[in-house]
C-alpha cells in the first residue's frame, strides 16, 4: 500500500490540459524533492519531472511539476494523444522504515 | 548514451531464489550513482526493491529486506539482484535504474523483465 495517494484517472480532450496530484506526508514529500515518471503502455517508466519541477533535456515544456506542503502536482497542457499513459510521483519516505516510495498512479486517458 | 539491460530467468518455482542481472554501458559504475531495481506486479503499480553504490553500500526496502540481496561486479559493470523465497505475489516485471543519490530520481531505467513465480 503506497503512501503517495494519487486519482486513479484524469481525462481531457486533445488540447485541454490536465494536472494529477499527488499527496503525502511530512515524512516525504513535506522534506523531499518529488519526481514524476510516465509510463506508455508496455514500456518503462521514464523521468518527466526532477527535484519538483525541473524537467529533464528532451521532455517538452508542457509538462510542469509543482510543491507545496505535502502535496505535489504534475501539469500537463495541450494535451496529445501521446500523452495517455500512466502517470506516477515518487520520492524518499525519511521515516523510521525510510525508502523510495511511488505513487499509487494515474491513468491518464485523451478523449 | 547511459543503457541498462536486465536478464534472468523468466521463470521461477515458489520457495526459490530469483536471481536477475542487470548489465550498464556507455557509463563505468565506478564512476559513481546509485543502482537500483524496481518492480511492478502485472496491472499495479511501481515498487522500490532496493539500491546499491559502486562501493557495495546498500539500501533495501523494508518490506523485502529480509529477503533481498543486491550486489555489484565492477568489473563486468553490472549489479545483482537475489530475492529469496518467493511466492506468487513476487511475479512481477523488474526494471533496473540508475540514481544520483539512493534519496533522489530513476533517470535511467532498463526496458524491464517479466518474472514468473509459478510451478
Amino acid at each position: 500500500q503506497s503512501v503517495l495517494t494519487q486519482p486513479p484517472s484524469v481525462s481531457a480532450a486533445p488540447g485541454q490540459k490536465v494536472t494529477i496530484s499527488c499527496s503525502g506526508s511530512s515524512s516525504n514529500i513535506g522534506n523531499n524533492y518529488v519526481s514524476w515518471y510516465q509510463q506508455l503502455p508496455g514500456t518503462a517508466p521514464k523521468l518527466l519531472i526532477y527535484e519538483n519541477n525541473k524537467r529533464p533535456s528532451g521532455i517538452p515544456d508542457r509538462f510542469s511539476g509543482s510543491k507545496s506542503g505535502t502535496s505535489a502536482t504534475l501539469g500537463i497542457t495541450g494535451l496529445q494523444t501521446g500523452d495517455e499513459a500512466d502517470y506516477y510521483c515518487g520520492t524518499w519516505d525519511s521515516s523510521l522504515s525510510a525508502h523510495y516510495v511511488f505513487g499509487t498512479g494515474t491513468k491518464v486517458t485523451v478523449l | 548514451q547511459v543503457q541498462l539491460q536486465e536478464s534472468g530467468p523468466g521463470l521461477v518455482k515458489p520457495s526459490e531464489t530469483l536471481s536477475l542481472t542487470c548489465a550498464v554501458s556507455g557509463y563505468s559504475i565506478s564512476s559513481g550513482y546509485y543502482w537500483g531495481w524496481i518492480r511492478q506486479p502485472p496491472g499495479k503499480g511501481l515498487e522500490w526493491i532496493g539500491s546499491i553504490y559502486h562501493s557495495g553500500s546498500t539500501y533495501y526496502n523494508p518490506s523485502l529486506k529480509s529477503r533481498v540481496t543486491i550486489s555489484v561486479d565492477t568489473s563486468k559493470n553490472q549489479f545483482s539482484l537475489k530475492l529469496s523465497s518467493v511466492t506468487a505475489a513476487d511475479t512481477a516485471v523488474y526494471y533496473c535504474a540508475r540514481s544520483v543519490v539512493v534519496t533522489a530520481f530513476f533517470d535511467y531505467w532498463g526496458q524491464g523483465t517479466l518474472v514468473t513465480v509459478s510451478s
